[in-house]
């Protein structure tokens, strides 16, 4: 079966640090992947899908950036982070070919202070 | 991407069976309804799919009628556990399909 993995689970950063959150599937090959935020209360905004390696595509332009270095890995990253960027992250995957129907990582709580 | 309409909340007891009906009058042909059930800090979880008429898996039963503008999520005999927020989700399988996530229908369950 398929298994999808994030971490960490809970970051705390200063503001104007760096920042890498990690997600990696299992159990499948060529899958769709995807970043989405979820602010406190609201719904999920997506960031970043890609198809392949190396594909990445942006939804939204911010100090924020993705990276696919292997196929079944989808890495985010910021060199600065803002207060604005605390919220929940979570990476999700999709069966090649299919993008309706997204599963879901356990999510990164990042808090930016 | 056709906009969902859903109760803010409903509660139930244990038990008891529970349909959460989503409105989505503007559903294009392409589109498929998806429902997601996430519990607080944790990522949605895939519950089920139909594009129309009936379907059924272990955990739930989705009814669309003939002319897709709603559906209707039916849980079978609700556990405590099943407390969540349940979104219903209307869209097309084509690539950078974003899943937008309204404020889904929080479902509490009590004893």
């Amino acid at each position: 079966s398929q298994t999808i993995h994030q971490w960490p689970a809970t970051l705390v950063q200063p503001v104007g640090s760096p920042l890498s959150l990690e997600c990696t599937v299992e159990g499948t090959s060529n899958p769709n992947l995807y970043w989405y935020r979820q602010a406190a209360g609201r719904g999920l905004q997506l960031l970043f899908y890609s198809v392949g390696i190396g594909q990445i595509s942006s939804e939204v332009p911010q100090n924020l950036s993705a990276s696919r270095p292997q196929d079944r890995q989808f890495i985010l990253s910021s060199k600065k982070l803002l207060l604005s960027d605390s919220g929940f992250y979570l990476c999700a995957w999709s069966v090649p070919g299919r993008f309706e129907t997204q599963y879901f990582g356990p999510g990164t709580r990042l808090l930016v202070l | 991407l056709a906009k969902t309409t859903q109760p803010i909340s409903m509660d139930s007891y244990e038990g008891q069976e529970v349909n959460i009906t989503c409105s989505h009058n503007n559903i294009a042909t392409n589109d498929y309804i998806t429902w997601y059930q996430q519990f607080p800090s944790q990522g949605p979880r895939f519950i089920i799919q139909g594009y129309k008429t009936k379907v059924t898996n272990e955990v739930a039963s989705l009814f669309i009628p003939a002319d897709r503008k709603s559906s209707t999520l039916s849980l079978p005999r609700v556990s405590l556990s099943d407390t969540a927020v349940y979104y219903c989700l209307v869209g097309p399988n084509q690539a950078g399909t974003a899943l937008i996530f309204g404020k889904g229908t929080t479902l509490s369950v009590s004893s």
